[in-house]
């Protein structure tokens, strides 16, 4: 079956504009997460959401930074007004419904790697 | 969650068995070990997790001391497609404040070299 995907693959911006990223989970995943790798960096979470839960943003750097989860599939991850520090490989991830434990596995996307220039 | 330790870089022959370690002395009793890579210009993976017993899957198997505060990822047979980063990260299975975000340290850089 299709895994998690994301595009663009890749975006180039220029300082100030704003850009939308776009996430499809893997069908039936109940959880959809955002992250974050600058170059040379670990993952930073930004936001996750969990069904038609209210979304945990506390991931998320600034309130120039937005996500929205339509229909509970696809997701939007929205920056307004890029700064160059907002270069980076921005990750999407997915994880199904079940057993407890089984909900930290969670299966992420190529991403979208973001230049603001 | 739990704090992991893990040696920034490792390497390995081809066809030998790469064995990763991962220290978590201070897990908890309802936490368990999780394990993904991230191949270059890839989303990270997952392989293998964990709570008490060994595990053993297609693509790893993880050993888990008897006191939990460490554990190994073993691939039996690395190939060159094995080189990647290797993050151990240790959680509970859900609930809490945190549940839903893994933390990512800054993992094994292992090298499979001909």
């Amino acid at each position: 079956g299709a895994g998690v995907s994301q595009s663009p693959s890749n975006k180039v911006t220029e300082k100030g504009k704003d850009v939308e990223l776009r996430c499809d989970p893997i069908s039936g995943h109940t959880a959809l997460y955002w992250y974050r790798q600058s170059l040379g960096q670990g993952l930073e979470f930004l936001i996750y959401f969990q069904g038609n839960s209210a979304p945990d943003k506390s991931g998320l750097p600034s309130d120039r930074f937005s996500a929205e989860r339509t229909g509970g599939s696809v997701s939007t991850l929205t920056i307004q007004r890029t700064q160059q520090e907002d270069s980076a490989v921005y990750l999407c991830a997915s994880s199904p419904a079940g057993l407890k434990e089984t909900k930290n596995i969670q299966y992420f996307g190529a991403g979208t790697r973001l230049s603001v220039l | 969650d739990a704090k992991t330790t893990q040696p920034p870089s490792m390497d390995c022959a081809e066809g030998r068995a790469a064995n990763l370690p991962c220290n978590h002395s201070t897990i908890s009793g309802n936490e368990y070990v999780y394990w993904y890579r991230q191949i270059h210009s890839q989303g990270p993976q997952y392989i293998i997790h964990g709570l008490k017993n060994n595990e053993t899957n297609e693509m790893a198997s993880l050993i888990i001391t008897e006191d939990r505060k460490s554990s190994t990822l073993i691939l039996p047979h690395a190939t060159l497609r094995d080189t990647a980063v290797y993050y151990c990260i240790v959680r509970v299975a859900a609930g809490g404040t945190s549940y839903g975000k893994l933390t990512f340290g800054q993992g094994t850089i292992l090298t499979v070299h001909p």
